[in-house]
């Protein structure tokens, strides 16, 4: 079956430093691939996607790209910064499947 | 864009008594949606997929009888947690499918606590 797998967090960075969250995947077919992320007491909000190979997916200085060569989907920001601090999920949807197979999140704190 | 209204964000309530949430879509048609429990520090679990009109189909593990799921407009659904016990207390999420997107939109999830 489907799988998404993420670096485990809990991540801590200095504002400004560079972000990178990994997450590689197994599925059937082309899944197209989400990072959503997950503010304090709330629900998921997408982030950003990407539904072919080598798309690349942005958002609010937040990148990634879809590698099929690597079966991966890493979340990169080049300064991050305290409003930053969430949770990061990486998910996929593949051929007929109707509902998101998650990562396991990633806790990211950004300290002033 | 899509919305999805989900109510009450927190309850509190005493075990043996049941807890209704509420997740409805604000701009669109849900066929479909799904049901999340999220514990602390823990990835989204797929509970259950409701759809309008029809029987729910749940996950394997999850008990049809403690979480009953109702559909019955394109609109709304509802999870209740029936005789609620400390171990239901988490984090429950919705999500629909937005139709003609490759995305899903999730309302803001509700914490119940039951003491």
């Amino acid at each position: 079956g489907d799988s998404v797998t993420q670096m485990e967090g809990p991540v801590t960075l200095s504002e400004e430093a560079f972000l990178t969250i990994n997450c590689t995947y197994t599925a059937t077919g082309y899944p197209s691939l989400f990072w959503y992320v997950q503010y304090p007491g709330e629900g998921l909000q997408l982030l950003l996607k990407a539904t072919k190979a080598d798309d690349k997916g942005s958002n609010k200085g937040f990148e990634a790209t879809y590698r099929k060569e690597t079966t991966s989907f890493h979340l990169e920001k080049g300064s991050v910064q305290v409003s930053d601090s969430a949770v990061y999920f990486c998910a996929l949807i593949s051929g007929s499947a109707r509902q998101l197979t998650f990562g396991s999140g990633t806790q990211l704190t950004v300290l002033p | 864009g899509a919305v999805v209204s989900q109510h009450p964000s927190r309850v509190i309530c005493k075990s043996g008594t049941s807890v209704k949430i509420e997740c409805r879509s604000l701009d669109f048609q849900a066929t479909t949606m799904f049901w999340y429990r999220q514990f602390p520090k823990k990835s989204l679990m797929l509970m259950a997929t409701s759809n309008e009109g029809s029987k729910a189909t749940y996950e394997q593990g999850v008990e049809k009888d403690k979480f009953l799921i109702n559909h019955a407009s394109l609109t709304l659904s509802t999870l209740t947690v029936t005789s609620a016990h400390p171990e239901d207390s988490s984090f429950y999420i919705c999500s629909a499918r937005v139709t003609g997107e490759y995305g899903y939109t999730f309302g803001s999830g509700t914490r119940l606590t039951v003491v």
